[in-house]
């Protein structure tokens, strides 16, 4: 089962700041969370990941909460080429790498 | 540069029939993993070679499904006897090293339909 939690869906303003959360409170000590999207009809795309820091990257930031048992992934200006289906995965270090998509969060970015 | 790719994009397939699909990774990623996307849902973990070596199959939903590597680059997944609950996405992912969780790239997936 995933061991992430997400709002089923989120609507945005195009040009605005989309701010998905998540969920993740069994998270232990080595697990990173990852964040992945899927556009209609393709296969999943990396956006980013991290352990306990914030991270930014040209596609967004991702902010960790002190404890972290949730998260939060910025995309700055959401753009309607942003609509897809976001996935918060939380995976360790050292398996084999496998990931465990939950259902994610359906963002609509609207002009 | 070059992605994933995979082949077919669509199949068509009559009830106990078999298929075929074929995965071909980003060149010189030594991890593959296979994933079944059921409609409205998230993939779903099938099976991860580590070159040719097959090290995890505990997703594949039966012994119809079988997926090799023979060579540590192309991958086929095989499903004998098709039933029409397997009909689904297909992803395939490959990450250039030796399944520590690194970034994974997708191909396009192929769209199974059994009839």
């Amino acid at each position: 089962d995933a061991k992430t939690t997400q709002p089923p869906s989120m609507d945005c303003a195009e040009g605005r700041a989309a701010n998905l959360p998540c969920n993740h409170s069994t998270i232990s000590g080595n697990e990173y969370v990852y964040w992945y999207r899927q556009i209609h009809s393709q296969g999943p795309q990396y956006i980013i990941h991290g352990l306990k820091n914030n991270e930014t990257n040209e596609m967004a930031s991702l902010i960790i909460t002190e404890d972290r048992k949730s998260s939060t992934l910025i995309l700055p200006h959401a753009t309607l080429r942003d609509t897809a289906v976001y996935y918060c995965i939380v995976a360790g270090r050292g398996n084999t790498g496998k990931l465990i998509f939950g259902q994610g969060t359906t963002l609509q970015v609207k002009p | 540069g070059a992605g994933v790719s995979q082949s077919p994009r669509y199949k068509v397939a009559k009830r106990g029939q078999d298929v075929a699909l074929r995965c071909d990774p980003i060149s010189g990623h030594v991890s593959l993993f296979w994933y079944q996307q059921a409609l409205g849902q998230g993939p779903e973990f099938l099976t991860y070679f580590q070159n040719e070596a097959q090290l995890d199959k505990s997703g594949l939903p039966s012994d119809r499904f079988f997926a090799e590597r023979p060579e540590g680059s192309v991958s086929t997944l095989k499903i004998q006897r098709t039933q029409q609950e397997d009909s689904a996405v297909y992803l395939c992912a490959s990450s250039p090293d030796r399944g520590r969780g690194e970034t994974q790239y997708f191909g396009p997936g192929t769209r199974l339909l059994v009839l």
